[in-house]
C-alpha cells in the first residue's frame, strides 16, 4: 500500500542548531515534493518545491534534498530558532500537472531557547 | 501575495443544521481549489478537487450529497455541510492553486465547526 511517512514524534532540538526532518514514501513514483508549515489552529503555509530531477533546493535557512533512489526527501533548518516551532508537513504530487498532492502526517518541531 | 480567506473561522451548531463555509482567493485568481478535513494529530485528509465553473471531484468515501461544493468564480468556491451530525465534527481546510505544473496550494486558516 501507498505510504508517507515522517517522524511521529516530535523533534526537540536546541536554538542555533540543524534541524533536520525525514519524509519517507513507498510505493509512490512522484513528480515533486513539497515541504508545508502549519501552525496549531491555522492553514498549512508552502515554503519550498523540488522536482524529481533536482538533488537540492535551498531558500534562506531551509533546505531539501530528493533521494529517489531513498524515497526520501530530508528538510534542513539551520541555526533554528524557537519562531521555527511548528508542525512540518511534506506533500507528494504525482505527475507534473496533476492537481492534487497527498499529504505526509506531519513531524511537530519544538526549539528550545 | 496568495492569500486564500476561510470562513467562519469556527462555527457550533445544532445537529441537523446547514453550515456553509467559504473559501476567497483575494488576490489570485484561483483555477482549482481543494476541501480537506484535519482531525486532531492527523494529517489533511483530501475531500473534493474543484475546477471553476465545473463539479467537484470527491474523493473515495466523500458523500457529495452530505459535502457540497460550489466553485462559481476564479475566487470563490463554497463547502455546505448539509444535514450536520456530530460525526461532522472537525477542522475543514480549504486551498487555492494557480494553473500551472507544480504550483504550490494556499490555504486558507480553516474553519473548526462543531457539531452539538
Amino acid at each position: 500500500s501507498q505510504k508517507i511517512e515522517q517522524n511521529s514524534e516530535a523533534l526537540n532540538i536546541q536554538e542555533g542548531k540543524t534541524a533536520t526532518l525525514t519524509c519517507n514514501y513507498t510505493n509512490y513514483s512522484p513528480a515533486y515534493l513539497q515541504w508545508y508549515r502549519q501552525d496549531p489552529g491555522r492553514g498549512p503555509v508552502f515554503l519550498l518545491l523540488i522536482r524529481e530531477n533536482e538533488k537540492e533546493k535551498r531558500k534562506e535557512r531551509l533546505k531539501v534534498t530528493f533521494d529517489t533512489t531513498l524515497k526520501q526527501s530530508l528538510f534542513h533548518i539551520t541555526a533554528s530558532q524557537p519562531a521555527d516551532s511548528a508542525t512540518y508537513l511534506c506533500a507528494l504530487g504525482l505527475a507534473a500537472g496533476y492537481q492534487k498532492v497527498t499529504f505526509g502526517t506531519g513531524t511537530k518541531l519544538q526549539v528550545i531557547p | 501575495g496568495a492569500v486564500v480567506s476561510q470562513h467562519p473561522s469556527w462555527v457550533i451548531c445544532k445537529s441537523g443544521t446547514s453550515v456553509k463555509i467559504e473559501c476567497r482567493s483575494l488576490d489570485f485568481q484561483a483555477t482549482t481549489m481543494f476541501w480537506y478535513r484535519q482531525f486532531p494529530k492527523q494529517s489533511l485528509m483530501l475531500m473534493a478537487t474543484s475546477n471553476e465553473g465545473s463539479k467537484a471531484t470527491y474523493e473515495q468515501g466523500v458523500e457529495k450529497d452530505k459535502f457540497l461544493i460550489n466553485h462559481a468564480s476564479l475566487t470563490l468556491s463554497t463547502l455546505t455541510v448539509t444535514s450536520a451530525h456530530p460525526e461532522d465534527s472537525s477542522f475543514y481546510i480549504c486551498s487555492a492553486r494557480v494553473r500551472g505544473s507544480n504550483q504550490p496550494q494556499h490555504f486558507g486558516d480553516g474553519t473548526r465547526l462543531s457539531i452539538l
